[in-house]
């Protein structure tokens, strides 16, 4: 079936410890997204890819970073610079053209152990 | 004024009962408009696009109001599985990128 995959569902980060979180999308989407979601709050861009090999932070860019080498993939980092990270991360891939809708994989709980 | 308003709810309904979300976005230049919906502790998934002319899928009717930057949903006949929280999303104009806002939480009531 066609969609996006997040993993891992949950991850625990210790103290000035990096995480990457996986997304990979198999609707050959050229667009990908990441989003930070906290709690009764609502989505906030951290990155976006319009194309391989090339990004754009979003509003929240710090203390993150990505890369897109592959169609399919776009990695997240949060590094140890991002104080807060305990968060719902979504990932999310869009089609061809401006203006398309958004569709999301099933998200990765991130928390500080 | 925030880039995209809604009434945070929560609305309480009973089974059966019609419904209806506003929304409203500060960016006049936006071109397009969704709904998407949220259930507890999981991914926004999209409910409709909403079109200039109103549109409807079943018990949804979706609305835009370009002049008063305003987008509604309405929902009829409301069910059980139709609690969630409903985000209004919006784009800039020519965007990739899509404003979220923070969501109307809805729960139907036997």
């Amino acid at each position: 079936d066609g969609g996006i995959t997040q993993s891992p569902k949950y991850l625990f980060r210790k103290e000035g410890q990096n995480v990457t979180l996986s997304c990979e999308q198999n609707l050959n989407h050229d667009a990908m997204y990441w989003y930070r979601q906290d709690p009764g709050q609502g989505l906030r861009l951290i990155y976006y890819s319009q194309i391989v090999n090339d990004f754009q932070k979003g509003d929240i860019a710090e203390g993150y970073s990505v890369s897109r080498e592959k169609k399919e993939s776009f990695p997240l980092t949060v590094t140890s610079a991002q104080k807060n990270p305990t968060a719902f991360y979504l990932c999310a891939s869009s089609g061809s053209g401006r203006n398309q809708p958004q569709h999301f994989g099933d998200g990765t709980r991130l928390s500080i152990l | 004024r925030k880039e995209v308003e809604q009434d945070p709810g929560p609305f309480n309904v009973p089974e059966g009962a019609t419904v209806a979300f506003n929304c409203t976005y500060s960016n006049s230049a936006s071109q397009s408009f969704f709904w998407y919906r949220q259930d507890c502790r999981k991914e926004p998934k999209l409910l409709m696009s909403v079109y200039s002319s109103g549109n409807e899928d079943g018990r949804f009717t979706a609305q835009l109001n370009r002049a008063s930057q305003y987008i509604s949903l309405l929902i009829r006949d409301s069910k059980l599985s139709d609690s969630a929280t409903y985000l209004c999303v919006v784009t800039g104009a020519g965007s990739y990128q899509l404003t979220f806002g923070k969501g109307t939480k809805l729960s139907v009531i036997p």
